[in-house]
């Protein structure tokens, strides 16, 4: 069985400051990961994905991700915080194409002006 | 343009009724998910389903119920049976060559 730990429930960090998520999982098999952002009463949009190869993932809005297996971690990133960046953002994993997805909890993400 | 459909976007009912909350996909999806979203507690799995005339129970399916008659259709009950159902519900939706879910804009029930 596949499970998601996110570190924090709510992350504040100053505009132009680096970004840091942390994201956890745990699978029996190789797994595919999945970080989404989320904003108010919307639904939820994918911001990158790792399933095979390199390592290192780039998403949008200059986001990235780097997966760890040795630490079966998967944590996101960004150089330079926006006020726009202010959302909530989710952790998923999944073990194979077609199968459920499971998701963290979520981080709330707060930008300091 | 192609991508997830949920309606309403916001439900009210009162306590003890059934109510049937509609997703509608038109990307050939083959695979669709509905999940429960309340504060501080992230998504749960309420039922998923990977074809046509199956599906199978999430984490938290008492209480839900479901049904697969179309490829583009998976629509949700919340039944008199579930304890709390006021909560964020999100449907999404994957296809045989996407590794990743895409989601609809969300349907938000209150029960009073």
């Amino acid at each position: 069985a596949q499970s998601v730990t996110q570190l924090g429930s709510h992350v504040s960090v100053s505009e132009g400051a680096l970004v840091l998520l942390r994201c956890n999982y745990s699978s029996s098999v190789p797994p595919y990961l999945f970080w989404y952002v989320q904003y108010p009463n919307q639904g939820l949009q994918l911001l990158l994905k790792y399933t095979t190869g390199a390592t290192l993932v780039k998403g949008i809005n200059g986001f990235e991700a780097e997966f760890k297996k040795s630490e079966t971690s998967f944590h996101l990133t960004k150089p330079s915080a926006h006020m726009s960046d202010a959302a909530e953002y989710f952790c998923a994993v999944s073990a194979l194409r077609d199968d459920k997805i499971i998701f963290g909890k979520g981080t709330r993400l707060h930008i300091l002006p | 343009d192609g991508g997830i459909t949920q309606s309403p976007k916001y439900l009210f009912r009162k306590e003890g009724q059934n109510v049937t909350l509609s997703c509608e996909q038109n990307l050939n999806h083959d695979a669709m998910y509905w999940y429960r979203q309340d504060p501080g507690q992230g998504l749960r799995l309420i039922y998923y389903s990977q074809i046509v005339n199956d599906f199978q129970k999430g984490d938290i399916a008492e209480g839900y119920s479901v049904s697969r008659e179309k490829k583009e259709s998976f629509p949700l009950t919340v039944t008199s049976a579930q304890k709390n159902p006021t909560a964020f519900y999100l449907c999404a939706s994957r296809g045989r060559t996407n590794t990743e879910a895409f989601f609809g804009q969300g349907t938000r029930l209150t029960v009073v």
